[in-house]
Parts: structure tokens; sequence; C-alpha cells
């Protein structure tokens, strides 16, 4: 069964500087998608940042870049510039591309981001 | 922007009543999902529509949970009787097709007492 792990459950930074939060997931599959999402206080989740396997090419949005190692299985992201409206908690997440009907995405334990003025 | 519509944003019930949640997906979204998320832990599927059609609810609790999505689009979640580890944010999303990311809703917060 796949599985994503989010080893640090709290994070701190300080506004204007720049922040990894890593991410780590389990799977035998060669074909899947790999996301951030952000769950801000208000609770909505938001998409971040979307990776696909097959690309080499990190993923990039504005502040936000990932660093995918597919060997490693590993999925980091990296937040530059940080901003107050960063904080929030972000959530890793996988989602196998074929398996069927059912696609569902899988969640991490989530990482609280914190920061500081 | 589109947006997936939830309601109740809270809700407070008591042990063993019952209590229902909808949601309204994306236009044009066929997949809708249900995911329960417990303070401080990360989502987790209770029930997958493709249309109108349930296609995974091994998670979803049966015995008193149920799902619906008459008609392929709006979907209802029922929770009958509820009990006090029911408490948690419940949370729609819905997404185009399975390259794409969820577009996820504000979620429901209930608090059972």
């Amino acid at each position: 069964a796949q599985t994503v792990t989010q080893s640090q459950p709290e994070m701190s930074v300080q506004e204007a500087e720049t922040v990894t939060l890593s991410c780590t997931y389990d799977t035998s599959e060669s074909d899947y998608y790999l996301f951030w999402y952000k769950q801000p206080p208000s609770r909505q989740m938001i998409l971040v940042i979307r990776q696909e396997a097959y690309k080499q090419q990190n993923a990039t949005e504005n502040r936000f870049s990932v660093n995918f190692q597919k060997a490693a299985k590993s999925f980091s992201l990296k937040i530059s510039d940080s901003q107050l409206g960063d904080a929030a908690m972000y959530f890793c997440a996988y989602r196998y591309l074929y398996g069927g009907a059912t696609n569902k995405l899988i969640f991490g334990t989530g990482t609280l981001l914190a920061v500081q003025p | 922007e589109a947006e997936v519509a939830q309601s109740p944003r809270y809700k407070i019930t008591e042990k063993s009543q019952a209590v229902a949640f909808w949601c309204d997906p994306i236009s044009g979204h066929a997949t809708l999902y249900w995911y329960r998320q417990i303070l401080g832990q990360g989502p987790e599927l209770l029930v997958q529509f493709q249309d109108e059609s349930v296609v995974d609810d091994s998670q979803l609790p049966k015995d008193r949970f149920s799902a619906e999505r008459l008609k392929g689009v709006d979907s209802t979640l029922k929770i009958q009787p509820a009990e006090l580890g029911d408490s948690a944010m419940y949370l729609c999303a819905s997404s185009p097709d399975r390259a794409s990311g969820y577009t996820f809703g504000s979620g429901t917060r209930l608090t059972v007492v």
C-alpha cells in the first residue's frame, strides 16, 4: 500500500527567509502524481504545486518549488521569501495515475508552518 | 473562480443523533470525494463517487455512515447514530480527471457531545 510520511510536525521560519518541508512516500508504482496542499486557519485546502513522476524537471510556482527525487522517493517543498500568509498546515499527497476507477489522494500527516515577523 | 460548496460550516450534535452534510462540486466534475480529517491528522478518504456510482467506500463505516450522489451532481453524507469519535472535519472535494488535483470545499466541522 502507498504511504506518505511527513516527519516534521512543526516548522518555523522568519519572514523573507526560505524554508523546506520534507516528504517521503512509498510506492511500487512508476506513474503517479505528487502534490503539496496548504490548509490555512480558515480550513480550505488549496493546491500549492503538483509534480508528475515522469517529469525529471522540478515543478515551480512563483515562490514555491519542489525537489523531487524519484529514486529516493522524496518530495520536498521549498518556500522562498516567506510571507505571513504562508502560515498554514501543509500536506504532501500522492495519487496513483492509473489503478482502475479509484485514484484517491493519499495524504501525509501534515507540517504546521509558522512564519515569524 | 468555481468552488466546491459545503454546508453546514459547523455542526454540533448529541451522541446517537443523526447528522447530514451536503456538498455541491464544481460543475462538470465527475468525481466527488468525501474525506474525514481528525484534528492534527491528514485527511482520509471515506467515499469516492464517479458520477452517481460509488467506486471506493472501503473506509466508510457502513454500519452508521451512508453517502449518496443522486443524479451525479451534489452529494449527501449521513451519520446515524453519531458517536463521540465522529468529531472531525468532513471535507468534500471534486476533480475533473485523475491527472488533476482536487478542489476542496471549506469543510464541515462536526462536534459530537
